[in-house]
């Protein structure tokens, strides 16, 4: 069975520090991936996807993540966080029709 | 170009008391999702439709119909509603014609609480 685990519910980073948020998977063929923003009372924005091709992917707003096959991980990543990524992410693995959607992880900016 | 939209933004609801969540999407797309969302639980899928007039279960159907007349309207129906069902409720659409369309496009979502 399809699933996704991010093994993080809050992360705390401070304005200007870099960030990597987790996500695990479990399926069983080729995957897509994706990585979606949730802000208060909103919502889902798509941030990057991943099909097939180059692992590591670019996405809106500096985002960026990496598929990697032998860890079934597709982390996302940015190199210096703004307070306006105060938000929740989801990772979410499809197979086509459907999405498995992870539990998300709230992100928290401090100034 | 709207893209999905979701109505009503927020609604109360007594115990057994029915209704329907509206979802509507302008660009042209077979595919369309219910999901509820719980916290910390993530989104769940509770019925899909590849096209007009078909329409199938997902992880959560319980509790829950759907139908799907037109190609632009999905609505959810909540027979009777339960305090279990007290949730946000989010309507996606994807295009479905190739595999470069598998992004789901979300609506704004509907909270609803049953008390």
């Amino acid at each position: 069975a399809q699933s996704v685990t991010q093994p993080d519910i809050h992360i705390t980073v401070s304005e200007g520090a870099s960030l990597e948020l987790r996500c695990n998977y479990s399926y069983g063929a080729t995957p897509y991936l994706f990585w979606y923003v949730q802000s208060p009372g909103q919502g889902l924005q798509l941030l990057l996807k991943y099909f097939s091709g180059d692992t590591l992917v670019q996405g809106i707003k500096g985002f960026e993540a990496e598929f990697k096959r032998s860890q079934s991980s597709f982390n996302l990543r940015k190199p210096s966080v703004h307070w306006s990524d105060a938000a929740e992410y989801f990772c979410a693995v499809g197979n086509g029709n459907k999405l498995v959607f992870g539990a998300g992880t709230i992100l928290r900016v401090k100034s | 170009n709207a893209g999905v939209t979701q109505t009503p933004k927020f609604r109360i609801l007594k115990i057994g008391q029915s209704m329907t969540l509206q979802c509507a999407q302008d660009m042209n797309h077979n595919y369309m999702y219910w999901y509820r969302q719980d916290p910390g639980m993530g989104l769940k899928l509770i019925y899909y439709s590849v096209g007009a007039g078909i329409t199938d279960k997902g992880e959560v159907p319980n509790g829950y119909n759907v139908s799907r007349s037109t190609t632009e309207d999905f609505p959810l129906r909540l027979e009777l509603a339960a305090p279990s069902q007290t949730s946000v409720y989010f309507c996606a659409s994807r295009s479905g014609r190739a595999q470069s369309q598998e992004t789901q496009y979300f609506g704004p979502g509907t909270r609803l609480l049953v008390l």
